[in-house]
């Protein structure tokens, strides 16, 4: 079984300022681990994706995050906010081997002050 | 042209009325789902087609029915529409190997 948990509902950052979004997982084989992003009023787009290889993983509009295995981790990082980064974030695994069907984090909302 | 599309975009019920919402992809993919959104729940699956005659039950099924008309269309339907089905809906796409899925943009139902 694969689940997803995604610490903080919402977080606060001012524009400029580190972004860290959590995702930790559970899966009983190796997972492919997704990050995907929710502007207002769109549906989701892949932000960026691990499933093999080099365990730092570069997305779109300069953000990254590390498969840690030891830590069961997929945290998402950016080193400095931009308003235009204010939406919502989801995390997502799913089974390599398996069906491939990803279970979703309960997302978290980024907000960027100025 | 969007490659994952969706209508209504949005749509107002009454409880106990019969409701359609319809997707359409030119991806070319196999695999088809349908989620729902919630505030604070994230997306939940509710059916999944790996192909025309494939047609599974994700997990919130109940109340709910689809049907895949071909490839390219797969629509998901509510035979008696009740509040608690008032959510944001998604339609998503993936290739065989699942690495990732592209979502329309999603139908907001509002159940009265």
């Amino acid at each position: 079984a694969q689940s997803v948990t995604q610490l903080g509902s919402h977080v606060s950052v001012s524009e400029g300022a580190l972004v860290l979004l959590r995702c930790n997982y559970s899966s009983s084989v190796p997972p492919y681990l997704f990050w995907y992003v929710q502007y207002p009023n769109q549906g989701l787009q892949l932000l960026l994706k691990y499933t093999t290889g080099a365990t730092l993983v570069k997305g779109i509009n300069g953000f990254e995050a590390e498969f840690k295995k030891s830590e069961t981790s997929f945290h998402l990082t950016k080193p400095s906010a931009h308003m235009s980064d204010a939406a919502e974030y989801f995390c997502a695994v799913s089974e390599s081997g398996g069906s491939y069907i990803p279970t979703f984090g309960r997302g978290t909302s980024l907000i960027v002050h100025p | 042209d969007a490659d994952v599309t969706q209508t209504p975009r949005n749509r107002i019920t009454k409880t106990g009325k019969r409701i359609m919402l319809e997707c359409s992809q030119t991806k070319g993919h196999d695999r088809m789902y349908w989620y729902r959104q919630d505030p604070g729940l994230g997306l939940r699956l509710i059916y999944y087609s790996f192909d025309v005659k494939d047609i599974n039950k994700g997990e919130i099924s109940d109340g709910y029915s689809v049907s895949r008309q071909a490839q390219a269309k797969f629509s998901l339907s509510l035979e008696s529409a009740i509040p608690n089905q008032t959510a944001l809906y998604f339609c998503a796409t993936s290739d065989f190997a699942g690495h990732e899925q592209y979502f329309g943009p999603g139908t907001r139902l509002t159940v009265t």
